[in-house]
């Protein structure tokens, strides 16, 4: 079954950018009706949703992180990327990689999370 | 923005007993809502797609309802595996957003 494994940092410093890296296993990142997505909750926060990729390099992004937020895909090596520049404190949290199905007018969720990586902003 | 507000914050409950969680949007989003059931330390899992359709696998005491801008999502006898957050997640338009949390406690 399809897994997903977030990988990266798990400290930065503020100002600096934060790179994190998905690995999709048990399946090809570019098959089906799917998208890739990032999430991130703080520490004893509600869950934010970040953005997402698809596989044809079409991305939507939220709004409030839209200015320093860029998800990338790699489809050679199964993977899709986030990159959060100018990071503060705020950033601080437990970033999800997870695959979005879609399916028009019947289905569109969250149905895959990776297990979440902690990364904290601090000097 | 599209505000997604739960209630209650936490609910203390026995086991056995029939729970119930609401869900409020800030607007009408006909059944584009989704719930999740979130244990410590673990990511969020899919239960419920389209406001009452149960994931494949996932238990039938658990069930959600609702449409427009009211939602409801219960579980019918608690059991001790349903120690969890649950959240509530429109899909109805970008950006994708969640409601607070519900921090369900065993009484």
């Amino acid at each position: 079954q399809v897994q997903l494994q977030e990988s990266g940092p798990g400290l930065v410093k503020p100002s600096q950018t934060l790179s994190l890296t998905c690995t999709v296993s048990g399946g090809s990142i570019s098959s089906g009706t799917y998208y890739w997505s990032w999430i991130r909750q703080p520490a004893g926060k509600g869950l934010e949703w970040i953005g997402r990729i698809y596989t044809s390099g079409s991305t939507n992004y939220n709004p409030s992180l839209k200015s320093r937020v860029t998800i990338s895909v790699d489809t050679s090596k199964n993977q899709f990327s986030l990159k959060l520049t100018s990071v503060t404190a705020a950033d601080t949290a437990v970033y999800y990689c997870a695959r979005g199905l879609w399916i028009a007018a019947i289905y569109d969720a969250f149905d895959i999370w990776g297990q979440g990586t902690m990364v904290t902003v601090s000097s | 923005d599209i505000q997604m507000t739960q209630s209650p914050s936490s609910l203390s409950a026995s086991v056995g007993d029939r729970v119930t969680i609401t869900c409020q949007a800030s607007q009408d989003i006909s059944k584009y809502l989704n719930w999740y059931q979130q244990k410590p330390g673990k990511a969020p899992k899919l239960l419920i797609y389209d406001a009452s359709t149960l994931e494949t696998g996932v238990p039938a005491r658990f069930s959600g309802s609702g449409s427009g801008s009211d939602f409801t999502f219960t579980i019918s006898s608690l059991q001790p595996e349903d120690i969890a957050t649950y959240y509530c997640q429109q899909y109805d338009d970008l950006p994708y957003t969640f409601g607070q949390g519900t921090k369900l406690e065993i009484k």
